[in-house]
């Protein structure tokens, strides 16, 4: 089954200690990217990756880290996580052939309090 | 100002009635628009998306956008109680130097009651 597989699902730690939320894909996907969802503000990307090694910031990438070292895979890092990072994160990949990205797979959601 | 504008309701409408959900954008170079739809606790799915202006149909859902105007559409006909979620609308570039990075709308909250 094409899934984006995200953990873990919640997650509760205090201010200050790093934390790393997974994401993996099986469609072979050259694009992933992760963003946060919060009341009245929507989605709003943080960082987005065209392919390995290669990565991008989005909108509102200050205090998150990423990786892209595999095609499937692509982590989002907290080094020192704070109160108003609490938020539900979706990590999401798509097609970068077409460059049209009509198709974004996005997972289940982490939703994340920051104490 | 937010790139994407988008009412977030809730929109409550009653089964059977015609669903109308809009955004407005500043941004006159996005040229891909798309809508998902999002369950609660759900990460959201791909409804329609179009890169021209006029309309698409699909099914029950109809997307609609007007560049001149920087505005885009999604109707849903015969709305079902199943088609309660949250609507959201997204929009991206087609130039290669800006390709990845979309934008989306806060999303429209609908509640279609039996």
């Amino acid at each position: 089954e094409a899934q984006v597989t995200q953990n873990p699902r919640y997650l509760i730690t205090v201010t200050g200690k790093k934390l790393t939320v997974t994401c993996s894909q099986n469609m072979n996907h050259e694009y992933m990217s992760w963003y946060r969802q919060d009341p009245g503000l929507g989605l709003r990307q943080i960082y987005y990756s065209m392919n390995v090694e290669v990565t991008d910031k989005g909108d509102v990438p200050e205090g998150y880290k990423v990786s892209r070292k595999e095609k499937r895979n692509f982590p989002l890092i907290l080094e020192s996580p704070s109160p108003n990072q609490t938020s539900l994160y979706f990590c999401a990949s798509g097609l970068e052939a077409t460059r049209s990205g009509e198709k974004l797979f996005f997972g289940s959601g982490t939703q994340l309090s920051v104490l | 100002q937010k790139e994407v504008e988008q009412d977030p309701g809730p929109l409550s409408v009653p089964e059977g009635a015609i669903v109308s959900l809009n955004c407005t954008y500043s941004n006159s170079a996005f040229q891909y628009f798309m809508w998902y739809r999002q369950y609660s606790r759900k990460g959201p799915e791909l409804l329609m998306y179009t890169y021209s202006s006029g309309n698409k149909e699909d099914g029950r859902f109809t997307a609609q956008v007007d560049k001149s105007s920087k505005y885009i559409s999604l109707f849903i006909r015969d709305s079902q109680p199943s088609d309660s979620a949250t609507y959201l609308c997204a929009m991206t570039f087609l130039t290669t130097d800006s390709w990845g990075k979309f934008q989306f709308g806060a999303g429209t909250q609908v509640v279609v009651t039996p």
